[in-house]
């Protein structure tokens, strides 16, 4: 299997930087990606990382070491409303289904 | 422009009974997929559609499981003698297709099973 591990319960303050980080034990893939959840909500796209590097996207950066089976988001300034699931997802084939880890809750703390 | 609409949003119904949920992409998306996630959980693929015909099926955890897009639009995940194990929110996505492109997920149907 992909074995795509996460921490399951992050906490962080209003303003901080919080880095949530994604590993994983496979190859081949296409790409990464990290998406964000709110409670009864559908996820929502956040990132993509195909080659190796930081992408960043205002307070929101993602970072991928395919040699270290390794990814991270980073979010910076946080807001109360950053509370949410954070969930790395693999992709293998164009097109193809997602598999993703099992997410990161993140609780932003005034 | 409008996202990727599910309903029913919510579904109660009696163990043994059978299910319809229905998936609306975004216009003009080719690929369009059904995951589920159970609480806590990562959504767990279960089939995706290019187009009319089913491109992987693999997730499918069982032949009671089916799944239908019979004109590349809309489709229909049906579900057979229900059990509570299928409890769970059942999410839709759709993507143009290409691997460096999003997919768009909608909010979901949540289903339960007495």
């Amino acid at each position: 299997g992909q074995n795509i591990d996460q921490p399951t319960e992050m906490t962080a303050t209003e303003g901080a930087i919080v880095q949530i980080n994604c590993t994983y034990q496979t190859s081949g893939f296409n790409g990464l990606f990290w998406y964000q959840q709110h409670a009864g909500e559908a996820p929502t796209f956040l990132s993509y990382n195909v080659l190796d590097g930081l992408e960043e996207k205002g307070r929101f950066s993602s970072f991928l070491s395919r040699s270290k089976g390794y990814s991270y988001l980073l979010l910076k300034e946080l807001q109360m409303k950053d509370s949410a699931s954070y969930l790395c997802a693999l992709i293998y084939n164009q097109g193809g289904k997602l598999i993703f880890g099992q997410g990161t809750e993140l609780s932003v703390k005034p | 422009g409008a996202g990727v609409s599910q309903t029913p949003s919510n579904k109660v119904t009696e163990k043994g009974k059978y299910v319809e949920l229905r998936c609306d992409p975004i216009s003009g998306h080719t690929a369009l997929y059904w995951y589920r996630q159970s609480l806590g959980q990562g959504p767990e693929f279960l089939i995706y559609f290019q187009g009319t015909g089913a491109a992987d099926d693999s997730g499918l955890p069982n032949d009671r499981f089916f799944a239908v897009r019979p004109e590349g639009s809309v489709s229909t995940l049906k579900i057979q003698r229900t059990e509570r194990g299928d409890s769970a929110v059942y999410l839709c996505a759709s993507s143009s297709g290409q691997s460096n492109q999003p997919q768009h997920f909608g909010d979901g149907t949540r289903l339960s099973i007495l």
